[in-house]
């Protein structure tokens, strides 16, 4: 059974950066057919997809955020990371990672297969 | 962006009865290797989302069969056939299509 678990600091004062990891656990980051993906949550609202990363380290944004997120990937430990620069009270919501299944067998898939917990996020001075 | 309407927003049913939700995509959802990358989420309350359907009509896997999915291109509707007290939440249609990947704005289900 794959998990994830989001870990970081809960507060983050305005115009900093946030930094969350994602540890992976039943499955592997540097496996081929998968993408690692962080989605948001503002209180009480919908969900945003925020971005994804590949074993390759190639990686793809919302272009609502790109200009201020980054995201990494470190296999050795088998977590992914995420970095929203320059951060505002806009940006306080529940972080999730996530697992899309991309793998191509005998047909394709690319669905959210797992998702972490989710981590809250404020933003506040 | 693609954008995902849900139709209805909330959606009080009776315990046993069943309950439907449609998700409407501004453009097709096909993709080029001709499948048809739309998942159902359930978040209940306090929970992350979780995947219920994919590729319009596969359930993923412990998903009661109560559950169904259907639809094609544009439009897409989730089935609830007997609905039951662990199903209230909310209910995402989501696209990994094209990118960003989006989301319906998500309907409630409540018990009346």
């Amino acid at each position: 059974q794959v998990q994830l678990q989001e870990s970081g600091p809960g507060l983050v004062k305005p115009s900093q950066t946030l930094s969350l990891t994602c540890s992976v656990s039943g499955g592997s980051t540097s496996s081929a057919g998968y993408y690692w993906n962080w989605i948001r949550q503002h209180p009480g609202k919908g969900l945003e997809w925020i971005g994804f990363i590949y074993h390759t380290g190639v990686t793809g944004y919302n272009p609502s955020l790109k200009s201020r997120v980054k995201i990494s990937l470190d296999t050795s430990k088998n977590q992914f990371s995420l970095r929203v620069n320059s951060v505002t009270a806009a940006d306080t919501a529940v972080y999730y990672c996530a697992r899309e299944n991309a793998d191509c067998g005998a047909d394709c898939n690319s669905h959210f297969d797992y998702w972490g917990q989710g981590a809250l996020v404020t933003v506040s001075s | 962006d693609i954008v995902l309407t849900q139709t209805p927003l909330s959606s009080p049913v009776t315990l046993g009865q069943p309950a439907s939700i449609s998700c409407m995509s501004s453009e097709s959802l096909v993709h080029s290797d001709g499948n048809t990358y739309l998942s159902w989420l359930q978040q209940r309350p306090g929970q992350p989302p979780r995947l219920l359907m994919y590729k319009i009509s596969h359930r993923f896997s412990g998903v009661p069969d109560r559950f169904s999915g259907s639809g094609a291109g544009t439009v897409f509707t989730l089935k609830i056939g007997r609905v039951e007290a662990e199903d209230v939440g909310i209910y995402y249609c989501m696209q990994t299509t094209h990118f960003p990947r989006t989301f319906g704005q998500g309907t409630k289900v409540n018990i009346k």
